[in-house]
């Protein structure tokens, strides 16, 4: 199975900041690499598909970069309502592995 | 409309048995695999399964794998995962999702849409 670790695993950080999260997976997944947020007591939602494409209806300071292994999403002036956590998917080897998680609060 | 609604769940006992189901609406119903995610309390996403949209495909993660069943109906425009032999590490928000392929009726791609998650609760 393609073991998929985030880092960091959480940050803080300030409206304005510039946030980026690392996903790295233990085979290539070549480019079918996803990038979901959850809010408390909600389902997931895609932000970024195929690594770099952002999904209709995100808000375009949310970018994704990387290929192959290595991976990251970056929130380019972080607002209040990116505060979530963050899960990197790959959806390219069954089993279709999360990452750990990455979660972002208010310093 | 999009939309993917879930029923089902509830709270069962350990060794027992709790069938889920996901009704879509809203697109081409049949044209697309659906995948079952889920969520224990405090916890990260789980990929549990996927189905092809024809359902003549199915994938298992290994702490599922000869335990649980996803299917489909077509004609119903629903998805079910049948689980069986509950334990209590199954407690957990359970999320049906909708994938969508790379390339036409493709597995490898990415979710795009979810349903709101039912929560199954096993009790020793």
């Amino acid at each position: 199975d393609v073991q998929m670790t985030q880092s960091p695993s959480s940050l803080s950080a300030s409206v304005g900041d510039r946030v980026t999260i690392t996903c790295r997976a233990s085979q290539t997944v070549i480019n079918y690499l996803n990038w979901y947020q959850q809010k408390p007591g909600q389902a997931p939602e895609l932000l970024i598909y195929s690594a770099s494409s952002l999904q209709s209806g995100v808000p375009s300071r949310f970018s994704g970069a990387g290929s192959g292994t290595d991976f990251t999403l970056t929130i380019s002036s972080l607002q209040p309502e990116d505060f979530a956590t963050y899960y990197c998917q790959q959806g390219y080897h069954t089993p279709f592995t999360f990452g750990p998680g990455t979660k972002v609060d208010m310093k | 409309q999009l939309q993917v609604v879930q029923t089902g769940g509830g709270v069962v006992q350990a060794g027992g048995s709790l069938r889920l189901s996901c009704e879509a609406s809203g697109f081409a119903f049949s044209r697309y695999g659906f995948h079952w995610v889920r969520q224990a309390p405090g916890k990260g996403l789980e990929w549990l399964s996927i189905i092809s949209y024809d359902g003549t495909k199915e994938y298992y993660a290994d702490s599922v794998k000869g335990r649980f069943t996803v299917s489909r109906d077509n004609s119903k425009r629903t998805v079910y995962l049948q689980m069986n032999r509950l334990g209590v590490e199954d407690t957990a928000v359970y999320f049906c999702a909708r994938n969508v392929g790379a390339v036409s009726a493709a597995l490898v791609g990415w979710i795009d849409t979810w349903g709101q998650g039912t929560l199954v609760i096993v009790s020793s």
